[in-house]
């Protein structure tokens, strides 16, 4: 897993409340990244990073936001939690690959379950 | 709108078989084009990728076709085996990485 973990695992919430994902990361990876993965949509970007206090959004950022205060960390809030936010969440990394091309490497996954 | 398109959703093969996943794209800017494997409750893992100045990259049992006037690229498994069955999705991305679009996924199952 590139030395990426991610919590909680699993987290049910209720409609409106906040909710953080963390993502860690031990190997000094410069560029992390977030993606939410639903039945019929493979996986989407919602927002990255590419340093501390750098972050810029992705595909579907509506309604998260980020934070990136250490190099190691990455964390994913839900301001307020909504049912079309249940889904699985992965964290990604970036890692120069082979020919100068990024590899993204993605961490096991958050299963949120938004009631 | 989805900028890769994945087919088939699902696929069945006999083990030994050959398993195709195709993906077309619109984008011509996209530059990178990587595969993922996902085991259940696991994260996608890249498989292999290929860039468009190469038509075809093979690793052990898995190829890549690439071909860039028709925007498509498939994913070969040849031999398959039970051990292979996941989920693939197909990936493309420009420049930098930071707008990686996917595929919705293809479930293989290799029958025994």
């Amino acid at each position: 897993d590139a030395g990426i973990t991610q919590s909680p695992r699993h987290k049910v919430t209720e409609t409106g409340t906040p909710v953080t994902l963390r993502c860690h990361q031990t190997e000094n990876h410069r560029y992390m990244y977030w993606y939410r993965q639903d039945p019929g949509h493979g996986l989407r970007l919602i927002h990255y990073s590419y340093g501390v206090k750098d972050t810029d959004k992705g595909e579907v950022s509506d309604g998260y936001s980020v934070s990136r205060s250490k190099t190691e960390d990455f964390l994913l809030t839900l301001e307020s939690a909504t049912s079309s936010q249940t889904s699985v969440y992965f964290c990604a990394i970036s890692e120069m690959g082979s020919g100068g091309t990024d590899t993204q490497y993605f961490g096991p996954g958050t299963r949120l379950t938004v009631l | 709108q989805q900028q890769v398109k994945q087919s088939p959703q699902s696929l069945i093969v006999q083990k030994g078989g050959i398993s195709i996943i195709n993906c077309a794209y619109e984008n011509t800017a996209f530059d990178y084009f990587p595969w993922y494997q996902q085991f259940p409750g696991k994260g996608p893992a890249l498989l292999i990728a290929i860039r468009p100045d190469v038509s075809e990259k093979k690793e052990g049992r898995f190829t890549i076709s690439f071909n860039k006037s028709a925007k498509q690229f498939s994913l070969h498994i040849m031999d398959s085996q039970p051990g292979d069955s996941a989920t693939y999705f197909c990936a493309a991305s420009r420049g930098n990485n930071n707008d990686m679009r996917f595929g919705a996924g293809t479930r293989l199952t290799v029958k025994p």
